[in-house]
């Protein structure tokens, strides 16, 4: 069974802060990482994908992966309010020539004023 | 657009009476797969399709089918709903490759 796992929080930061979400997988064979941001009732809506290790980065959002210790981390920087929601970790998993999605259960974050 | 696209986005039904939820994607993706989604579950795989007449269970399939006679269609169809399938539902698609998943954007589904 592949699994990936996140602290499900709530992560609680306030404005201006940089927030550490973090996600670990069982399978050493995954090959692509994604991460998710998910407002309530709305459908999930990709923010980064990573594929090798080390740091990528995308406007206030870094992705890191460390594929030697099974896991990926995601920071955003200079939280804003609008940043509240669940952040989702996806993992791939090669199956049969193919690759199969596998979701954590996502991580609650919460940004103050 | 590249699109996912489900129908309907609100459904209310009762006990046992056939439902069928739409899903359709515009950019030829191979791999297409339902979730659901429930307070503190996460997102819960239900079927996923590797391509047309190909398809597998999930972690949850009891209570739902599926069929996949296009590439492009994926309808999950309750035939007997139960209030415990009252949920929030997403079809998502992908290539079989390492690119990510795209979702539709839901449907929620309140059986009575």
């Amino acid at each position: 069974q592949k699994e990936v796992e996140q602290n499900s929080g709530p992560l609680s930061v306030p404005e201006g802060a940089i927030a550490s979400l973090n996600c670990t997988y069982s399978d050493r064979g995954s090959q692509s990482f994604f991460w998710y941001r998910q407002y309530s009732g709305k459908s999930p809506e990709l923010i980064m994908s990573i594929y090798s290790n080390g740091d990528k980065e995308d406007g206030r959002f870094t992705a890191q992966l460390n594929k030697a210790s099974q896991y990926v981390s995601l920071l955003i920087r200079d939280s804003q309010p609008s940043d509240s929601a669940t952040y989702l970790c996806a993992v791939k998993f090669a199956s049969g020539g193919s690759y199969i999605p596998t979701f954590g259960r996502g991580t609650s974050l919460i940004v103050h004023p | 657009e590249a699109q996912v696209t489900q129908n309907p986005r609100y459904l209310i039904t009762v006990t046992g009476k056939k439902l069928t939820v739409t899903c359709s994607q515009n950019m030829n993706h191979e791999y297409m797969s339902w979730y659901r989604q429930d307070p503190g579950l996460g997102l819960r795989q239900i079927y996923y399709s590797m391509n047309v007449e190909v398809t597998d269970k999930g972690d949850v399939p009891e209570g739902y089918k599926v069929s996949r006679k296009e590439k492009r269609n994926f309808p999950l169809i309750l035939e007997s709903p139960s209030p415990n399938q009252t949920s929030l539902y997403f079809c998502a698609s992908s290539p079989p490759d390492n690119s990510p998943l795209h979702f539709g954007n839901g449907t929620r589904l309140t059986v009575t």
